[in-house]
């Protein structure tokens, strides 16, 4: 069965840390990877997405995930986080003969000023 | 903002009620994806349709069920509502199995 793991519950850095959180996945064939990140009180919305190509994708706010295939891995990375990054990220997958997006447990990003 | 549209916001109801929530899909969307997301968790996918045929299911049961009407607009009803329903439902309608934008969801709450 598709399963996505995030190994951080809750992440907490000052501002201009580096960040990166986690994610694997548990998928036997061709995934689609998503990151999505929820803001306070904001809906759901698209920081990056890998569907083929080149393994590192850039996405939106400065985001950054590496694809990595043989560690069924997808880890989102921020080299200078800011409050505003202060929100909910969730990982997910798409497998090619799924019609369904598959969410991690979300990892929650709190950032001092 | 994605263009999709949920109503109504927010909902309380009593434990055995039934409930509809509404979604109105990106225009040039054919898809539409519920979810439900329980406090503290990811979203969790209960069913998908294409064309206004359901085209997958999640882990829940038949009284969850769901329509898509011609102009891909969309309903979830839920029957015999149980405290554990409680929870922000959110729709996200896409191009096929492209990238689904999700709306703001609505949050159900039952008592």
């Amino acid at each position: 069965a598709q399963s996505v793991s995030q190994h951080n519950h809750h992440v907490i850095l000052s501002e201009a840390a580096s960040l990166e959180l986690g994610c694997n996945y548990s998928y036997g064939g061709t995934v689609n990877l998503f990151w999505y990140v929820q803001y306070p009180g904001q809906h759901l919305q698209l920081l990056l997405k890998y569907f083929s190509g080149d393994p590192l994708v850039k996405g939106i706010k400065g985001f950054e995930a590496e694809f990595i295939k043989s560690k069924f891995s997808f880890n989102l990375r921020k080299p200078s986080v800011q409050w505003s990054d202060t929100a909910e990220y969730f990982c997910a997958v798409l497998g090619s003969s799924a019609s369904k997006i598959i969410f991690g447990s979300g990892t929650r990003l709190s950032i001092r000023p | 903002e994605t263009g999709v549209t949920q109503s109504p916001t927010h909902l309380i109801k009593t434990r055995g009620q039934q409930v509809t929530l509404r979604c109105s899909s990106q225009s040039g969307h054919n898809t539409v994806s519920w979810y439900q997301q329980a406090l503290g968790q990811g979203p969790q996918f209960i069913f998908q349709y294409y064309r206004e045929e359901e085209n997958g299911r999640g882990n829940f049961p038949p009284r969850f069920s769901g329509l898509q009407f011609p102009n891909y607009s969309s309903e979830l009803n839920v029957n015999a509502l149980e405290l554990d329903d409680s929870a922000l439902y959110l729709c996200a309608s896409s191009w096929g199995t492209q990238e689904q934008y999700f709306g703001p969801g609505t949050r159900l709450t039952v008592t």
